[in-house]
């Protein structure tokens, strides 16, 4: 059965770059496009940015400057990197496979993107 | 503030059948496939309804998925105690050129 699972530091400093790696169990990472997620406090989810197993990426452009996902397939895993974080910043972050679909009928096209699975998520603080 | 609005909360009484809504425009809900996602904190949120209204594997009958122009529909039906969640609906926003979450709704059970 496939899982991912988020690891990283809790606490990160203000200015400083957030690092979140999530290992993939049960399957190969090939094939599939990975994304992370994140979810402040009382608030609700946010889409950070998709990466294939070959590397090519699509960022959230809200966060685009300052997000950079990778992967290493030998080791099954994909990362998040944010750099010059904030207390804005702080939340719980996921990490889940994305499937999707795109279906067109004449010249209108439908897309959507779902996120299966999800890991338990790491809570990363940015302190002052 | 989310391109896609939930009601922040709903409740139900056990057996009952509760409706949660997702409601959007053109350019994400209305065109786009808008899928649902359970998640009690503390866990790994988990997909129920994808395209519209297909189930995913394991996900109980109980649970329909439906969509009406720029709004999407959570149906639950035959409502239990660990149906008590935070569901979001997602869908993809032509507009933004990004995957769009909902602000959530979260469902007590009485």
């Amino acid at each position: 059965q496939l899982q991912v699972q988020e690891s990283g530091p809790r606490l990160v400093k203000a200015s400083e770059t957030l690092s979140v790696i999530c290992t993939v169990s049960g399957g190969s990472i090939y094939g599939d496009s990975w994304s992370f997620i994140r979810q402040p406090a009382g608030k609700g989810l946010e889409w950070i940015g998709h990466i294939s197993a070959f590397g090519e990426t699509n960022y959230n452009p809200s966060l685009k400057r300052r997000v950079t996902l990778s992967v290493d397939t030998s080791k099954n895993q994909f990362s998040l990197s944010l750099t010059s974080v904030t207390a804005a910043d702080t939340a719980i972050y996921y990490c889940a496979r994305v499937l999707s679909d795109t279906y067109c009928t004449g010249s209108t096209c439908s897309r959507g993107d779902w996120f299966d699975p999800w890991g338990q998520g790491t809570l990363v603080i940015v302190s002052s | 503030q989310s391109v896609v609005t939930q009601s922040p909360s709903a409740s139900g009484t056990p057996g009952q059948r509760v409706t949660i809504s997702c409601s959007g425009s053109s350019s994400n809900v209305g065109t786009n496939y808008v899928s649902w996602y359970q998640h009690v904190p503390g866990t790994a949120p988990k997909v129920l309804i994808y395209r519209n209204n297909e189930r995913h594997s394991g996900v109980p009958a109980r649970f329909s998925g439906s969509k009406s122009g720029t709004s999407a529909s959570l149906a639950i039906s035959g409502l239990r105690s660990d149906d008590e969640a935070d569901y979001y609906c997602a869908t993809w926003d032509d507009t933004l050129s990004v995957p769009v979450f909902g602000g959530g709704t979260r469902l007590t059970v009485l």
